[in-house]
Order: C-alpha cells, then sequence, then structure tokens
C-alpha cells in the first residue's frame, strides 16, 4: 500500500491560491491520486482525482509530475469555509484498499 | 435523492452495553466501509464488506461487529469488548470505475459512553 506524506497544517488568507502538497514516493502504477476535504464532524468529502499531469474541476486542480511520486492539490482563491481537513490518498484500485493518514489541517485566516 | 446516510447523529452507551450503529445507501454500491475517528486524527478501518454476504476486517476490528445481508445496508455493532468506543464513526460506500475506486461518506455518528 503506498504511503503518503502532507504537511500537518497550513494558514492562508482570504483570497489567496493555496497548494497542498502530497509525497507518495512507492506509488504503483495502477494507483490513482485522491483528495478528500473534510469538515468537524462530518464525513471526508471527495474533491478531485488523478492519474497524471493536470486535472480541473469547479473546485480544485491537482498537479502531478511525470514521475508521479508527488501531486499538489490547488485551492483557487479561497475562503474561511476551505478551512478544514484534506486527505491525499493513493491507491482504491481493485486489489487494493483506501487508506486516509491524518491529512493537512489548512486554516484560513480573513 | 441518493446517497448514505447514518443513523444516530449521537448515540449514548453504557458500560457493557452492545450499541449498534446504521448504514444505508442507495447509491447501488457494492462496497462498504467502517471508519472510526478519534480527536484530531485520520480514518482507521474497521471493517469492510465488498459484495453481500461477506466481509473482511480492517486494521481495528476488535471489539467490533457487522453484517451484511442486504445490498444497502451496512451495520456496525460495537461489542461491549470494546472497551474505548468513543470516537466518531464514519460509514462510506463505493464505485469502482476501470481500476480505479472512490469512496462516498455519510455523515457520521458520534458515539459516547456514559
Amino acid at each position: 500500500l503506498a504511503k503518503t506524506t502532507q504537511p500537518i497544517s497550513m494558514d492562508s488568507y482570504e483570497g489567496q491560491e493555496v497548494n497542498i502538497t502530497c509525497s507518495h514516493n512507492n506509488i504503483a502504477t495502477n494507483d490513482y491520486i485522491t483528495w478528500y476535504q473534510q469538515f468537524p464532524s462530518q464525513g471526508p468529502r471527495f474533491i478531485i482525482q488523478g492519474y497524471k499531469t493536470k486535472v480541473t474541476n469547479e473546485v480544485a486542480s491537482l498537479f502531478i509530475p511525470a514521475d508521479r511520486k508527488s501531486s499538489t492539490l490547488s485551492l483557487p482563491r479561497v475562503s474561511l469555509s476551505d478551512t478544514a481537513v484534506y486527505y491525499c490518498l493513493v491507491g482504491g484500485s481493485r486489489d487494493d484498499k483506501i487508506i486516509f493518514g491524518k491529512g493537512t489541517r489548512l486554516h484560513i485566516l480573513p | 435523492d441518493g446517497g448514505i446516510t447514518q443513523s444516530p447523529k449521537y448515540l449514548f452507551r453504557k458500560e457493557g452495553q452492545n450499541v449498534t450503529l446504521s448504514c444505508e445507501q442507495n447509491l447501488n454500491h457494492d462496497a462498504m466501509y467502517w471508519y472510526r475517528q478519534d480527536p484530531g486524527q485520520g480514518l482507521r478501518l474497521i471493517y469492510y464488506s465488498q459484495i453481500v454476504n461477506d466481509f473482511q476486517k480492517g486494521d481495528i476490528a476488535e471489539g467490533y461487529s457487522v453484517s451484511r445481508e442486504k445490498k444497502e445496508s451496512f451495520p456496525l455493532t460495537v461489542t461491549s469488548a470494546q472497551k474505548n468506543p468513543t470516537a466518531f464513526y464514519l460509514c462510506a460506500s463505493s464505485i469502482t470505475q476501470g481500476e480505479q475506486e472512490t469512496q462516498y461518506f455519510g455523515p457520521g455518528t458520534r458515539l459516547l459512553v456514559l
């Protein structure tokens, strides 16, 4: 199972772009990279998923370099409501279980 | 309106008592999961089920039991053998497209010991 490493916490200000980087040095060929967002006392919510290069949706962008040993979640123009814990997950293929680490606690300041 | 529901939102357990947490999904997903989350921590897998009438232990199954008699239901029982049950419990179901699985979570149940 591929292990991920991400910062424990980050602070940013409203209106800024926030980039959270996740390391996954032993990612397998079939593994995808998935990010979830969790607010206090709620279940995690799927944000974005990708395999390589760049993926963008209405919420975020995901940048994956060619070696796929890391990935960066980019949140454009954050607001106070983006304060949450963000989890980077690798794996989730048919023969693998999804593993949640401790995530990155993002705190947006006014 | 499709989704995953968990009930109750809050649950209180007395010493020596078994309690059951409900999880229902109408997403037609085959796989379902139970996680435990302690304050400031990530999610830890308790049990999971890939198909009806089949389930496997996760990383912290001791003191818990599950059943999967119907595709849409995956109840979790916290038994008296679980000595530290106070936590936030999350149920999820998943869909696999191609080689990739994506999980969708319920709102959670917070279990407190009296």
